[in-house]
C-alpha cells in the first residue's frame, strides 16, 4: 500500500536561513512525488514534482526537493527562507500502477520568523 | 484564464439535510477529484472521476455521492448531512487519465458546517 509521512507538524526557521521540510514515502514500483503549498483560506498550489532523472528538482518560488531512493525521502528545501514562505506544505506520492491515486501527507506548517 | 471554481465558499446546514457543493473547471481536464481537509488528517480523497459518466469511490466516500454529466462539472452531494462532515472541501482537476505525473489544480475550497 502507498503511504507518505511528514514527520514534523511544524517547522520554525529564521528569515534568511535555509529551510528543510521532510517527507518520506512508501510505494510499489517507481514513485511520482509532489510538493504543494497552501496559504491561508486558499486551495493547494503545485510547487514541484519528481518523475525521473535528476534527483534534485527545482520548482516555484526558489524551492527545490531532493529525491533519495535509498532513504525513500523527498525533502523540500530552500537556501534562504522568506517570511512570505510561511504556509502549510503537503508532500504527495503516487505509485506507477495505473489505478494508483495520489496520497497526501498530513502537512507541515512552516513558520518563518522575521 | 482557465480556472477551477467552487461554490458556495461557505455553507452552514443542519443535520439530515441534503447539500450539494459545486465544482467547475474550464481547463477541459478529464480528471476531477473531491477531497476533504481536516486537522490531523491532511487531505483525504472522497470521490473522483476520470471522464464523463465515470465516477469512483475514494478513501472516505460514505455519505457522499458525485455525478459527472459533462467535462466541466463534478458536484458533490451529501445525501443526509452529519456533524462528522463538517470540514473544508476541495475540488481538484488534472489533465490526462492514466498519466500519473500530472499535477492537480485545486479550487479555493468550501467550508461546510453541519449543525
Amino acid at each position: 500500500a502507498q503511504s507518505v509521512a511528514q514527520p514534523e507538524d511544524q517547522v520554525n526557521v529564521a528569515e534568511g536561513n535555509p529551510l528543510t521540510v521532510k517527507c518520506t514515502y512508501s510505494v510499489s514500483g517507481n514513485p511520482y512525488l509532489f510538493w504543494y503549498v497552501q496559504y491561508p483560506n486558499r486551495g493547494l498550489q503545485f510547487l514541484l514534482k519528481y518523475i525521473t532523472g535528476d534527483n534534485l528538482v527545482k520548482g516555484s518560488y526558489g524551492f527545490e526537493a531532493e529525491f533519495n531512493k535509498s532513504q525513500t525521502s523527498f525533502h523540500l528545501k530552500k537556501p534562504s527562507a522568506l517570511v512570505s514562505d510561511s504556509a502549510l506544505y503537503f508532500c504527495a506520492v503516487r505509485g506507477s500502477v495505473r489505478d494508483d491515486k495520489i496520497i497526501f501527507g498530513k502537512g507541515t506548517r512552516l513558520h518563518i520568523l522575521p | 484564464d482557465a480556472e477551477i471554481t467552487q461554490s458556495p465558499r461557505h455553507k452552514i446546514t443542519e443535520t439530515g439535510r441534503q447539500v450539494t457543493l459545486a465544482c467547475h473547471q474550464t481547463w477541459n481536464h478529464n480528471n476531477m477529484f473531491w477531497y476533504r481537509q481536516d486537522l490531523g488528517h491532511g487531505l483525504r480523497l472522497i470521490h473522483y472521476s476520470y471522464g464523463v459518466q465515470d465516477t469512483n469511490k475514494g478513501e472516505v466516500s460514505d455519505g457522499y455521492s458525485v455525478s459527472r454529466s459533462n467535462t466541466e462539472d463534478l458536484p458533490l452531494t451529501l445525501e443526509s448531512a452529519a456533524s462528522s462532515q463538517t470540514s473544508v472541501y476541495f475540488c481538484a482537476s488534472s489533465r490526462l487519465t492514466g498519466d500519473p505525473y500530472n499535477e492537480q489544480f485545486f479550487g479555493p475550497g468550501t467550508r461546510l458546517t453541519v449543525l
